[in-house]
């Protein structure tokens, strides 16, 4: 099983500045990765694939980046919408497909 | 693009059975992998199950292997949860999403229907 971490497990940020999340793999899963943001009480919300690639809608704030086993989730000028919880998932080796533990970005 | 909506969800027993239901909103359901993702209360996101378009293909997160069974009736745009045996660790939101598209991450989300299995 390809174990995701995240990290931090928490990220304190104001407005306006910008955020970077990291996502660990515990083997390689070359640009098979996602983002996801969830918001409390909501179901998630996919924010990018193929590790670099923004899904439908996402705003070109959002940014990913990595292959292998690093992979980062970069939040420029960072909204009041944008304070949620973000998984990222690998979709390489599996089953079982695997999400990370989650960063949950909150307002500085 | 499609919508998803969960049903089924409710408070059973241990040991006991629940079927979660998702239904699509479109025809191009029959095209697409269909997963079950949960979240425990306070927890992260667990894949649970998938099951390809024509029923060829279901794999089981090793925690629920054996006491699921995931199903799709194509003609009623509507995929299956069949969750035997519950324990208090089955807990959770349990959300359906679609992939449309070959590689296996979910883009489309249902929003959820909670199991909470407690005596």
């Amino acid at each position: 099983e390809v174990v995701m971490t995240q990290s931090p497990a928490t990220l304190s940020v104001s407005p306006g500045e910008r955020a970077t999340l990291s996502c660990r793999a515990s083997q390689s899963v070359s640009t098979n990765l996602a983002w996801y943001q969830q918001k409390p009480g909501q179901a998630p919300r996919l924010l990018i694939y193929a590790a670099s690639t923004r899904a439908t809608g996402i705003p070109d704030r959002f940014s990913g980046d990595g292959s292998g086993t690093d992979f980062t989730l970069t939040i420029s000028s960072l909204q009041s919408q944008d304070f949620a919880v973000y998984y990222c998932q690998q979709y390489s080796n599996w089953p079982p497909i695997t999400f990370g533990q989650g960063t949950r970005l909150e307002i500085k | 693009q499609m919508q998803l909506v969960e049903s089924g969800g409710g408070v059973v027993q241990p040991g006991r059975s629940l079927r979660l239901s998702c239904a699509a909103s479109e025809f191009s359901f029959r095209s697409h992998t269909m997963h079950w993702v949960r979240q425990a209360p306070g927890k992260g996101l667990e894949w649970v199950a998938l099951i390809s378009f024509d029923e060829d293909t279901k794999y089981f997160a090793d925690s629920v292997k054996g006491r699921f069974t995931i199903s799709r009736d194509n003609s009623k745009n509507t995929l299956y949860l069949q969750m035997d045996s519950l324990r208090a660790e089955d807990t959770a939101v349990y959300y359906c999403a679609t992939q449309t598209h070959f590689y296996y991450y979910m883009d489309v989300w249902g929003k959820g229907t909670t199991v909470t299995v407690s005596s």
